[in-house]
């Protein structure tokens, strides 16, 4: 079946480090893939989605790149912030209307 | 305005109690969800209704059971409350292609004592 594989954390970083966040993806046909991001006691927000091989998608800094070839979508953030510090999951919608698969989720932890 | 709304936030209970979470959205989709996430952050797909039809239920104990009233509103109500049911319980949205976005409500804790 679908699943997606992301990095165990947690991971701490000092601010304006370069952050990334691995994920990997099985899944037939041809999946969206998300970035959905938790920060505590709240519930999830989107933070960026691709729908298509090679899309790059992006938002508050975060980008990242649906790569088919890998069956990859790597989070990438060029400077971390403290108020970054948060679990962000991996996910792919497969087809239609359908629910997400969700990875197990990355707790970044920023520290000033 | 809030897009997918929960109710309670937060809910306490003893074992073998029966209770109720409510959820509504304002956004006009057709489908809805529950989820359900463990202590270790890990979420689960439990239920998937399209216009009211439910359509995907995975493997969920019977003691789970939702009822969709209208298109915006999908409740889960929870027989015979058991330890393991302790988790949040995520209600979300969504358009019907696979590129729409998922909305999430604000979570409901529940903890079983």
């Amino acid at each position: 079946g679908d699943s997606v594989t992301q990095m165990e954390g947690p991971v701490t970083l000092s601010e304006e480090a370069f952050l990334t966040i691995n994920c990997t993806y099985t899944a037939t046909g041809y999946p969206s893939l998300f970035w959905y991001v938790q920060y505590p006691g709240e519930g999830l927000q989107l933070l960026l989605k691709a729908t298509k091989a090679d899309d790059k998608g992006s938002n508050k800094g975060f980008e990242a790149t649906y790569r088919k070839e890998t069956t990859s979508f790597h989070l990438e953030k060029g400077s971390v912030q403290v108020s970054d510090s948060a679990v962000y999951f991996c996910a792919l919608r497969p087809s239609g209307n359908t629910p997400l698969v969700f990875g197990k989720g990355t707790r970044l932890s920023v520290i000033a | 305005d809030t897009a997918v709304s929960q109710t309670p936030k937060y809910l306490v209970t003893q074992m073998g109690n029966d209770k109720s979470i409510k959820c509504e959205q304002n956004l006009g989709h057709d489908t809805m969800y529950w989820y359900k996430q463990d202590s270790k952050k890990f979420l689960k797909i439990m239920f998937s209704y399209n216009n009211k039809e439910l359509i995907i239920n995975e493997t969920v104990p019977n003691r789970f059971s939702p009822k969709s009233p209208d298109k915006a509103h999908l409740n889960l109500h929870i027989n015979s409350l058991e330890l393991g049911d302790s988790a949040v319980y995520f209600c979300a949205s969504s358009g019907q292609y696979s590129y729409n976005e998922q909305f999430f409500g604000p979570g409901t804790r529940l903890t079983v004592l």
